[in-house]
């Protein structure tokens, strides 16, 4: 059983407030990703680490950015939230190897007023 | 044109039906995956595949490599199947960087 935990779930916040999205995996995955999406839409890697002090910019420009001290913990950071942030973001942590497949969290439901 | 294309967008079933969802892709894939999002956001990884079919309980995944074409299939559906499937592929030989599908919205009604 996949154990990747994100909190919150649910964030409704204010405009110019800093937000830290809080990712953490237990199965030692060397690994791990943050998607975006928006409702109806499809996701969009934003952030991916290979491994301790190693993050890369995905596919889709991210005014966010995440850190990776440690293996099991990959936090996304807003420094200034604006409406424009407002989208689901999902983490997700994999195995090193060649095709290993992607284990998701439930997800942060963020809302920027 | 997005990389990953899935059919229908959204399927309407009665209990018990055969439902198949299409996935077709333009891209050279290393793997191909199916996932399942629940109501809430939460992704399950169904099946990872990158030839011929697997088999997970009712759930059965085939993929044609030829015809860049996969299809996901429930057999004897149930109102709990109910979710969003995605398809997703990954490229080249890792699979750090998955391109998603626009997912297919499947309502199972009893």
């Amino acid at each position: 059983e996949a154990d990747i935990y994100q909190t919150p779930r649910y964030l409704v916040i204010g405009t110019g407030k800093k937000i830290t999205l809080e990712c953490s995996q237990t199965m030692g995955h060397d690994k791990m990703y943050w998607y975006q999406q928006d409702p109806g839409m499809e996701l969009h890697l934003i952030h991916y680490s290979y491994g301790v002090n190693s993050t890369e910019k995905g596919d889709l420009s991210s005014e966010s950015t995440v850190s990776r001290i440690r293996t099991e913990h990959f936090p996304l950071t807003l420094e200034s939230a604006r409406p424009s942030h407002t989208s689901q973001y999902l983490c997700a942590s994999s195995d090193m190897g060649g095709n290993q497949p992607q284990h998701f969290g439930d997800g942060t439901r963020l809302s920027i007023l | 044109k997005n990389e990953v294309e899935q059919s229908p967008q959204n399927l309407t079933a009665q209990e018990g039906e055969f439902i198949t969802i299409n996935c077709s892709y333009s891209v050279g894939i290393s793997a191909l995956h199916w996932l399942q999002q629940h109501p809430g956001g939460g992704i399950v990884s169904l099946f990872m595949l990158s030839s011929g079919k697997k088999k997970h309980g009712r759930l059965i995944a085939t993929i044609n490599i030829q015809e860049k074409h996969s299809s996901l299939h429930i057999t004897a559906s149930h109102p709990r199947d109910s979710a969003v499937y995605i398809c997703a592929v990954s490229r080249g030989g890792s699979n750090y960087k998955l391109t998603f599908g626009k997912g297919t919205l499947l309502t199972v009604n009893p």
